[in-house]
């Protein structure tokens, strides 16, 4: 069982706008430790997608964005498409467990 | 570019051990902390442990500490994690990830290797 707890699905038209939540705990999200955010296509290693609750790494469209409030963090994908269609991971701290956590995932489908 | 190649993988009975191994290239090695995470077969990811850059400190997983032992070898520029006590709930395929700015997020893996536990 997941210590950070994510939608198991989300489904979008091309074009629309979708979000994945991510929830924490006192010692992970809630303890101002860093959500990162991964994406995982279909038969490939996970791609860091957002670090640092809101941060894109080089190469990563703009299309994605991540927020971080309390002991929640969610991102975005705005203009979805095709291509978008994958497993979504956040991953956090959790210093009751001094160790990373990921959420269980999240998967999306563009319609 | 950066690139991370794990390998030793196979099929190996319950109680059994294995050592897994990363061989990375287009950094520089020494300097970043590095992790493993595996993936059950159709399943989540779980972070299953981290490594400082000089090896001075090392993390684990509850589900696997006292079995697992995380290594590197910055001469070699290559990862280590053996495995010991095999069981059927380590069958996963195993990535290795160098950690990032934020050191605890992960922003290159490797594509991994299976290990399957079954007798």
């Amino acid at each position: 069982q997941s210590v950070l707890t994510q939608p198991p699905s989300v489904s979008g038209a091309p074009g629309q706008r979708v979000t994945i939540s991510c929830t924490g705990s006192s010692s992970s999200i809630g303890a101002s430790y860093d959500v990162n955010w991964y994406q995982q296509l279909p038969g490939t290693a996970p791609k860091l997608l957002i670090y640092g609750n809101n941060n894109r790494p080089s190469g990563v469209p703009d299309r994605f964005s991540g927020s971080k409030s309390g002991t929640s963090a969610s991102l975005a994908i705005s203009g979805l498409q095709a291509e978008d269609e994958a497993d979504y991971y956040c991953q956090s701290y959790d210093s009751s467990l001094s160790g990373s956590i990921f959420g269980g995932g999240t998967k999306l489908t563009v319609l | 570019q950066v690139q991370l190649v794990e390998s030793g993988g196979g099929v190996v009975q319950p109680g059994r051990s294995l050592r897994l191994s990363c061989v990375t290239s287009g950094f520089t090695f020494g300097s970043y902390g590095m992790h493993w995470v595996r993936q059950a077969p159709g399943k989540g990811l779980e972070w299953v442990a981290v490594i400082w850059h000089d090896g001075s400190k090392k993390y684990y997983a509850d589900s696997v500490k006292g079995r697992f032992t995380m290594s590197r070898d910055n001469s070699k520029n290559t990862l280590y994690l053996q495995i010991n006590s095999l069981r059927a709930e380590d069958t996963a395929l195993y990535f290795c990830a160098r950690g990032g700015i934020q050191f605890w997020d992960m922003d290159s893996w490797g594509q991994g290797t299976l290990v399957t536990v079954s007798s």
